[in-house]
């Protein structure tokens, strides 16, 4: 099955930008989605296909995919950005149709 | 406006049986790809099984011969039916409308396998 590879965990200082990376084979032929988990809440999807927003998600948040790695960019970071971030592709094999990244926990210094 | 409501999660002893449902407003689960997806303590998020609009399905392989997902029209409900469950099946499961991307999820629901 498609493996996708994040760095289990991301600082960076408020008023700074955030990058989290989702690494794969050739992952830049799919299209990769970022979602966003507070603390004991549901996912929310702030980035699909590669670098669109979903309406209501702030355009601090853009996103970026080529060659083996796709990055979800957060610029201006505020405390509330704080957070689990998953990316996620197709993963075209019939027992793993979706597949997520491990996730990465963003803290906000 | 859209929403997705688990419920049926609970404690369950190993090898016993569990039915999650999902009920839906805002759209209709029969026109859409419906999934469910789970979230073990502390860990990441784990794609499980997939309705589609034609009502064929399809299941990871942690889950299959175990899980059963299903939908009742009339209800514009989603469940999954969950037997000879595991501890390593506890976790909080989610529902969640795919179109293109998970783009709506239920609030999850709590299931815990032990003795």
């Amino acid at each position: 099955s498609f493996v996708l590879t994040q760095p289990p965990s991301v600082s960076v200082a408020p008023g700074q930008t955030a990058s989290i990376t989702c690494g794969g084979n050739n992952i830049g032929s799919k299209s990769v989605h970022w979602y966003q988990q507070k603390p004991g809440q549901a996912p929310v999807l702030v980035v699909y296909d590669d670098s669109d927003r979903p309406s209501g998600i702030p355009e601090r948040f853009s996103g970026s995919n080529s060659g083996n790695t796709a990055t979800l960019a957060i610029s201006r970071v505020e405390a509330g950005d704080e957070a689990d971030y998953y990316c996620q592709v197709w993963g075209s094999s019939s027992d793993h149709l979706w597949v997520f990244g491990g996730g990465t926990k963003l803290t906000v210094l | 406006e859209v929403q997705l409501v688990e419920s049926g999660g609970g404690l369950v002893q190993p090898g016993g049986s569990l039915r999650l449902s999902c009920a839906a407003s805002g759209f209709t689960v029969s026109s859409n790809y419906m999934t469910w997806v789970r979230q073990a303590p502390g860990k990441g998020l784990e794609w499980l099984s997939v309705i589609y609009n034609d009502g064929s399905t399809s299941y990871a392989d942690s889950v299959k011969g175990r899980f059963t997902i299903s939908r009742d029209n009339s209800k514009n409900t989603l469940y999954l039916q969950m037997n000879s469950l595991r501890a390593e099946d506890t976790a909080v499961y989610y529902c969640a409308r795919f179109l293109g991307n998970f783009d709506y999820w239920g609030q999850g629901t709590l299931v815990t396998v032990s003795s």
